[in-house]
């Protein structure tokens, strides 16, 4: 079975840019992740999908990262404008459903703000 | 709030050891608990869960993790290290509330394996 798949992997964009990220999930895979991780840190949630509507969102930063799930498959998180601090690498996982105890990580994309 | 603790930022180990990554949890109800092991430009992969039953868990590549509910601890082990293992493990704990099903992540240990 094909695993998560994720592009780019690495993007180096400046300051006040815009950037966009694209995950395709496992087939058949109702729900969505998208966690930034940070370097030295553990990945931290931004938002949470099951098909095509946003489960949480709390932990995004509405001000300038948006993301969608149009048809309930892919998705895409993008950054705009992008700040310092947003250089990260960017996870986007899926599992079965939201009871689904096992998520599968893709590979992420490592994003460089300079 | 839930939230995990991972006390050693680096772990080194001899080949041949036993080796033990520490995890200690912080959750209100029952905790789901994972460990996930991530390589140099790669995501993270699935190792072992805990749900219910025997708290001796076991995993992918020899891995196992003891569940100790009097202490939270969800400790990683392994009986005999492997360079290969060389990695960085993530232990993680799953929230509840609104955001069923997404994992909260301990910041990470280091595990270097010498020949």
């Amino acid at each position: 079975e094909a695993g998560v798949a994720q592009s780019p992997r690495y993007k180096i964009i400046e300051k006040r840019q815009s950037v966009a990220f694209w995950c395709n999930p496992i087939s058949g895979h109702a729900t969505l992740y998208w966690y930034q991780q940070i370097l030295g840190q553990g990945p931290k949630l931004l938002i949470q999908f099951q098909n095509n509507g946003v489960v949480d969102d709390s932990q995004l930063p509405k001000d300038r990262f948006s993301a969608e799930r149009l048809k309930g498959v892919d998705s895409t998180l993008k950054i705009q404008p992008a700040k310092l601090e947003d250089s990260a690498v960017y996870l986007c996982a899926s599992s079965l459903d939201h009871l689904s105890y096992e998520q599968y990580f893709g590979p992420g994309t490592r994003l460089t703000v300079t | 709030a839930q939230s995990v603790a991972q006390p050693e930022d680096q772990v080194n180990v001899a080949e041949g050891n036993p080796l033990t990554v520490k995890c200690t949890y912080s959750v209100s109800g029952n905790p789901y608990l994972f460990w996930y092991v991530q390589y140099p430009n790669r995501g993270l992969q699935f190792l072992l869960k805990y749900i219910t039953g025997d708290n001796l868990v076991k995993g992918s590549y020899g891995f196992e993790a003891e569940f100790n509910k009097s202490q939270t601890s969800f400790h990683l082990k392994k009986p005999s290290a492997l360079v290969s293992d060389s990695a960085l493990y993530f232990c993680a704990v799953r929230a509840y509330g609104g955001s069923q099903g997404n994992l909260i992540f301990g910041k990470g240990t280091k595990l270097s394996v010498k020949p």
